[in-house]
């Protein structure tokens, strides 16, 4: 299968421990972004990357976030000091180079439990 | 904070029935997409429709786009029990480069 693969699938944290999500985007897509996605919502962008470049942050991306594609292949994202309201479901997608049909390919997702 | 608002929140319906599904939007779009998210799972693309298109077709898919209203729709037509999912709008701004979803509508499909 070569779609979009998240690590790990679900994750359970105490309150202030850190995390951190892996997302391997499709091979020759060179766009990754980041979503979050709570209970009942639509996702809600939190980044975009283009090949190794992070062109685009969310204010939803406090300072305990961090996002990393360094190669312009896989990336991580890391949240320092877990709390609470950081329990969502994180969503990876990947998309080709610009001119594309435009659409997103995601992938099954990280869901984090903060306890 | 999320551009497109779906209408309705939730929909039950019998199989073989019609489901449609609305979204409204707020900013000028290139185009506008449909996904799906059956529970616990990552999201699916179904369909895009460009901003100068009125109307597209796939399969049992129907999908309409009137930009004076920044209004779409979703019909899904003969409703089978697997199309129980929750429905995403997503529209993709002029200029922008990411995808901004709405809330979404669950659809309920009963056998």
């Amino acid at each position: 299968d070569t779609g979009v693969s998240q690590d790990p699938r679900h994750k359970i944290t105490k309150r202030g421990q850190n995390v951190t999500f892996r997302c391997d985007p499709i091979s020759e897509h060179n766009r990754l972004y980041w979503y979050r996605q709570t209970l009942g919502q639509g996702p809600e962008f939190l980044t975009y990357f283009q090949n190794e470049a992070q062109l685009e942050k969310s204010r939803l991306l406090s300072d305990r976030f961090s996002a990393e594609r360094p190669k312009g292949s896989f990336s991580t994202l890391e949240i320092q000091r877990t709390e609470q309201g950081d329990s969502a479901m994180y969503l990876c997608a990947s998309r080709p180079r610009q001119g594309g049909a435009g659409e997103l390919f995601f992938g099954e997702g990280s869901r984090l439990t903060v306890l | 904070s999320q551009q497109g608002e779906e209408d309705p929140q939730a929909l039950s319906i019998q199989e073989g029935e019609n489901a449609t599904m609305n979204c409204s939007y707020k900013t000028s779009i290139n185009n506008l997409q449909w996904y799906r998210q059956n529970s616990g799972r990552g999201l699916v693309h179904l369909i895009l429709i460009r901003s100068n298109e009125r109307e597209k077709h796939s399969g049992r898919l129907r999908v309409t786009l009137d930009t004076s209203k920044k209004s779409s729709s979703l019909l899904i037509t003969a409703s089978r029990a697997a199309d129980t999912a929750s429905y995403f709008c997503a529209t993709d701004a002029t200029g922008g480069n990411k995808l901004v979803f709405g809330a979404g509508t669950i659809l309920r499909v009963k056998s």
